[in-house]
């Protein structure tokens, strides 16, 4: 079974420049997060979607950074316009639903704002 | 790949060793826990979890205790080998009714042969 997919893995834009992360969960899975890890500390979560509908957005900077999720299936984050600050590895995660079932991640986008 | 963090909490062991790694976490109200292994250029890998109305499980190789008085979080390797070199991250669950993970700070594991 294939995991999470994100592309690009890797993302080096300018300051001010837009930027788009997309993810591909594993098949079946209801809930899909984005995360944002800051070198040398955990993530946090951005967004998590139920199905199509995003149910908790409450985390995302939303005067910049905006996401979809329009057949419940593949998700994309967008930036625009970045900042330096925007610097971090942003991943992906899917779970099948509810109850106790872990949150299976993807390898990331490490994006480098300059 | 690239490092995941360059200023986090090191534990070195020798292999063969048993590592123990030690987090707190924040919400008394947490009622699920997970520990996650991230190695470098990686998303972050499910290890194992309990629910607070436990304060032990074991998987394979690795325990994980919990002491809801102190709010501790502990996870126990055995044997540890140097594939188990990574960032171990600990996580609670802060939703009710869902899950939303609250990770904690991670602690960078170095196994030497």
């Amino acid at each position: 079974e294939a995991g999470v997919v994100q592309s690009p893995r890797y993302k080096i834009i300018e300051k001010k420049q837009p930027v788009a992360f997309w993810c591909n969960p594993i098949s079946g899975h209801n809930t899909l997060y984005w995360y944002r890890q800051n070198l040398g500390q955990g993530p946090e979560l951005l967004i998590r979607y139920e199905n199509e509908e995003a149910v908790d957005d409450s985390q995302l900077p939303k005067d910049r950074f905006s996401a979809e999720r329009l057949k419940g299936v593949d998700s994309t984050l967008k930036i625009q316009p970045a900042e330096l600050g925007d610097s971090a590895v942003y991943l992906c995660a899917s779970r099948p639903g509810t109850g106790r079932d872990t949150q299976y991640f993807g390898p990331g986008t490490r994006l480098t704002v300059l | 790949g690239e490092s995941v963090g360059l200023h986090l909490p090191t534990l070195s062991v020798q292999e063969g060793d048993n590592s123990i790694i030690n987090c707190a976490y924040s919400n008394s109200a947490s009622d699920y826990f997970i520990w996650y292994k991230q190695e470098s250029g990686k998303g972050p890998q499910f290890i194992i979890d309990i629910r607070s109305n436990m304060d032990k499980r074991q998987g394979q190789r690795v325990t994980v205790l919990l002491n809801k008085t102190v709010k501790h979080l502990s996870l126990q390797i055995a044997a540890t080998q140097p594939g188990d070199s990574a960032v171990y991250f600990c996580a609670e669950n802060s939703g009710t009714g869902f899950q939303k993970l609250v990770f904690g700070t991670g602690t960078r594991l170095l196994v030497s042969p």
